[in-house]
């Protein structure tokens, strides 16, 4: 019952720095997402794939790259890393189509100096 | 566009009563999903109760019940019988109904504190 998998769960970077954070899902879910979480607000979507092969943009993909070359993986690239990246990163997946009910990740504290 | 919010930053209940975390939401679908997500001091986000916009009957779920009003665009959060595990922050979520549904919209959540 791995369920969704996030690793690692912390990192410190340095401005500049690129990094993957990884995400793998165990259940043959299709949809996949990544939100990240800033003190003192709600999730916000950052991007998301409704296949293999599929992405899209969600509110906040600036900074942020991703690609779907299998079911299970979904992994989220920094590529130059900023300060106002700094947050917890949840990476989510669906299994009921018509409810919309995601399951999460243990979630990723990622801090940038 | 859709919004939820959440207006309670902060609440305490006596370990076994009950509690009702408020929810309002603005949206102009009329089909859509409501959601509450329970996150503890753990970081991990787990999944409560749905309710549907079409749903006639509130949603249950053991000891959590959504509370549905849909002329006021309310979806409170009951928590029957407080435990000290329920001592966590709450978010509201929304979502577009439909197959083609994927973003859910969160509001800024509630921390929720159990006192025995």
């Amino acid at each position: 019952n791995a369920g969704v998998t996030q690793t690692p769960k912390f990192q410190v970077l340095k401005t500049g720095q690129s990094m993957t954070l990884q995400c793998a899902q165990d259940m043959n879910h299709e949809y996949m997402s990544w939100y990240r979480q800033d003190p003192g607000m709600g999730l916000r979507l950052i991007h998301y794939s409704v296949g293999a092969g599929i992405t899209d943009q969600g509110e906040v993909p600036n900074g942020y790259n991703v690609s779907r070359s299998t079911t299970e993986d979904f992994p989220l690239r920094l590529l130059s890393a900023a300060p106002s990246q700094t947050s917890v990163y949840f990476c989510a997946s669906r299994l009921t189509l018509a409810k919309n009910i995601q399951y999460f990740g243990a979630g990723t504290r990622l801090s940038v100096l | 566009a859709q919004k939820i919010t959440q207006t309670q930053p902060g609440m305490f209940v006596q370990e076994k009563e009950a509690v009702t975390l408020d929810c309002t939401y603005d949206t102009s679908d009329q089909s859509y999903g409501l959601f509450w997500y329970k996150q503890p001091s753990s970081g991990e986000m787990i999944f409560l109760i749905y309710q549907g916009s079409y749903d006639e009957q509130n949603a249950t779920e053991g000891r959590y019940s959504l509370n549905f009003q849909k002329a006021r665009k309310s979806a409170n959060l009951v928590i029957s019988a407080s435990q000290l595990g329920d001592s966590a922050m709450y978010f509201c979520a929304m979502s577009p109904g439909g197959a083609g549904s994927y973003q859910l919209t969160f509001g800024k959540g509630t921390k929720l504190s159990v006192i025995p």
